[in-house]
């Protein structure tokens, strides 16, 4: 069974100072590993995709790393529009769904 | 239309009656899915199409739980003689290919009182 753990629950940060979430996973069979950005009453939005390690790819302030194991999704110089829940989810194997963690709570403080 | 479209945006449903949740995928996408949000959680799968064909839906909770997308487009999930664990938000997602990133809609949050 996809099992997607996500650190830390919430994370508080000022605005300008950098940090890194955390996706670990276990899968069969890599197809992908999604990151989304989800804002409080809308649905997830989509971000990112990895397919295999070593891969990174970048967006504005945000960059995201796959291995074998984890992802990470790091901010930089994160400012107050960039709070959100950053969810991370994973395709496998046959399954055509994704499996999704329980999300980082982003709060930046200005 | 430019997104997922879903309604209503909020449903309340007094306990035991049926509800009809909509979703109008991207055009063109021919994977749609259904899932579950609980408060805090992430979301949580129901079901697949691919065009008109149910091709998995492992994660429907139980026999109440319908969905149908007739005609390879619009979907439909119902739900008949609702309880107070179905309240949560209902999330589509439609996607060009399964392996293809899928864009969710705004999803429609459920409640039985």
């Amino acid at each position: 069974e996809d099992q997607v753990t996500q650190s830390p629950e919430a994370l508080r940060l000022q605005e300008g100072e950098s940090s890194s979430l955390n996706c670990s996973y276990t899968v069969s069979g890599l197809r992908g590993l999604f990151w989304y950005r989800q804002d409080p009453g809308k649905g997830p939005e989509f971000l990112f995709t990895l397919y295999s390690a070593g891969e990174e790819k970048e967006k504005e302030r945000l960059k995201a790393t796959l291995t074998k194991k984890e992802s990470f999704l790091h901010i930089t110089a994160p400012k107050p529009e960039d709070s959100a829940t950053y969810l991370c989810a994973v395709g496998s194997g046959s399954a055509r769904q994704l499996t999704f963690g329980s999300g980082t709570q982003l709060t930046v403080l200005p | 239309g430019a997104g997922v479209s879903q309604s209503p945006r909020y449903k309340v449903a007094k306990r035991g009656q049926d509800v009809a949740l909509r979703c109008d995928p991207i055009s063109g996408h021919v994977s749609l899915f259904w899932y579950q949000q609980a408060l805090g959680q992430g979301p949580e799968f129901l079901t697949y199409f691919q065009n008109e064909a149910q091709l998995d839906k492992s994660g429907l909770p139980s026999d109440r739980f319908f969905a149908e997308r007739p005609e390879g487009s619009v979907s439909t999930l119902k739900i008949q003689r609702t309880q107070q664990e179905d309240s949560a938000v209902y999330l589509c997602a439609s996607s060009t290919h399964r392996d293809t990133e899928a864009f969710f809609g705004q999803g429609t949050r459920l409640t039985v009182v």
